[in-house]
């Protein structure tokens, strides 16, 4: 069964350090992965994903995210983090075969340093 | 494109009573829609897989008496929580995948339940 570990529960950077969300996965076939952040009493928004092709993946709002399947990991990066980028960050993974049943990992809290 | 859309946003109901949820895709058919729950500061847990047209799949642990969940259309699913207790406060979140084309599943804005 597939599944998404999220090691982080919460994080505190500075406003303009660098940030890496951890996420590890585990699936049978190529994964699908997603990245989707959170906002207090929001919903989701898609940061990025990847299918296929490329392994570095570029999404919304600077985010990058990068593939590795040796590792079973899909680390989320920012080079320069901003006040507005708190929220809670989920990692996931999903299929696409027949249903896109999307798996969330159990998210990592970001705050941001002044 | 690919707007899904849940309704009402945010509800407050009484003890007893049941609730229903509407989930909406508004530009695109979906033959799959998800619904998942999210308790407060928690990830969000798949409840059931809703497919039009035939019964939805609950996941291990989710009472299927207790949310049903309909699936009438290519665009509207819902889900009604029924004979609500405090303890379904939560979070209500959508997702639907479009009919065509190879991608993912979009989600809904959520809808917040509280019970008293």
């Amino acid at each position: 069964a597939q599944s998404v570990t999220q090691p982080d529960i919460h994080i505190t950077v500075s406003e303009g350090a660098s940030l890496e969300l951890r996420c590890n996965y585990s699936y049978g076939a190529t994964p699908y992965l997603f990245w989707y952040v959170q906002s207090p009493g929001q919903g989701l928004q898609l940061l990025l994903k990847y299918f296929s092709g490329d392994t570095l993946v570029q999404g919304i709002k600077g985010f990058e995210a990068e593939f590795k399947r040796s590792q079973s990991s899909f680390n989320l990066r920012k080079p320069s983090v901003h006040w507005s980028d708190a929220a809670e960050y989920f990692c996931a993974v999903g299929e696409l075969s027949s249903a896109s049943k999307i798996i969330f990992g159990s998210g990592t809290r970001l705050s941001i340093r002044p | 494109g690919a707007v899904v859309s849940q309704h009402p946003s945010r509800v407050i109901c009484k003890s007893g009573t049941s609730v229903k949820i509407e989930c909406r895709s508004l530009d695109f058919q979906a033959t799959t829609m998800f619904w998942y729950r999210q308790f407060p500061k928690k990830s969000l847990m798949l409840m059931a897989t809703s497919n039009e047209g035939s019964k939805a799949t609950y996941e291990q642990g989710v009472e299927k008496d207790k949310f049903l969940i309909n699936h009438a259309s290519l665009t509207l699913s819902t889900l009604t929580v029924t004979s609500a207790h405090p303890e379904d406060s939560s979070f209500y979140i959508c997702s639907a995948r479009p009919r065509t084309g190879n991608t993912e599943a979009f989600f809904g804005q959520g809808t917040r339940l509280t019970v008293v």
